[in-house]
């Protein structure tokens, strides 16, 4: 059975940094992209970018590059969205999912980290 | 922002027939397929359809999509208290060079 389960929700302050992880199973890791979705509170999906856990090469969405970090590590099939600092608008629900071409749809998807960065 | 529209909510009574109209450009819609996603309350999306009209294994097939131009449109027939949830639209989009989601919409049973 194909899965994909992601950390437990977290809670930070501003200027704070994170990473959170999906680890992969019931399929051959790195045929797979894993890309990553956030929700805002209350509002739609947004896609933030993808990582290539083969090599670990990243795309990022304009609007969050050079904010958070993509990594993978292959050897324990996981992968990793980081921030080096936080702010408050990052509270969001960030769920990763596998991703086979480039353009192809999201067909598992993890159950979602909740983070809140909050004074 | 959102580049695919769709309308904020819909509504119907079990049994009945609703459609989801995704309107987006020729950059996505009308040169990449569509694919569509369930969200029910409280959990992570879910994939409901996939290259304009197929559907995973396991989805119901009185889920059906379809596209024409740089528009989809995602069916729900024999409507189902389950089926309340928000659904979302979504291709890659070749300006951007990224996938983008549709506004989303809230299908709520009477």
């Amino acid at each position: 059975e194909v899965q994909l389960v992601q950390s437990g929700a977290e809670v930070k302050k501003p200027g704070e940094s994170l990473r959170i992880s999906c680890k992969g199973s019931g399929y051959s890791f790195t045929n797979y992209w894993i890309t990553w979705v956030r929700q805002m509170p209350g509002k739609g999906l947004e896609w933030m970018g993808r990582i290539d856990p083969t090599d670990s090469y990243t795309y990022y969405s304009p609007s969050f590059q050079g904010h958070v970090t993509f990594s993978a590590d292959k050897s324990i099939s996981t992968a990793y969205l980081q921030w080096s600092t936080l702010k408050a608008s990052d509270t969001a629900i960030y769920y990763c999912a596998r991703q086979f071409s480039v353009a192809g749809p999201f067909d598992y998807w993890g159950q979602g980290t909740l983070v809140t960065v909050s004074s | 922002q959102s580049v695919l529209t769709q309308p904020p909510s819909t509504s119907g009574t079990p049994g009945q027939r609703v459609t989801i109209s995704c309107s987006g450009s020729s950059s996505n819609i009308g040169s990449n397929t569509v694919n569509w996603y369930q969200q029910l309350p409280g959990t992570a999306p879910k994939l409901l359809i996939y290259s304009n009209n197929q559907r995973p294994s396991g989805v119901p097939d009185r889920f059906s999509g379809s596209k024409s131009g740089t528009s989809a449109s995602l069916a729900i027939s024999g409507l189902q208290s389950e089926d309340e949830a928000d659904y979302y639209c979504a291709a890659w989009d070749d300006s951007l060079n990224g996938y983008v989601f549709g506004t989303g919409t809230k299908v709520t049973v009477l």
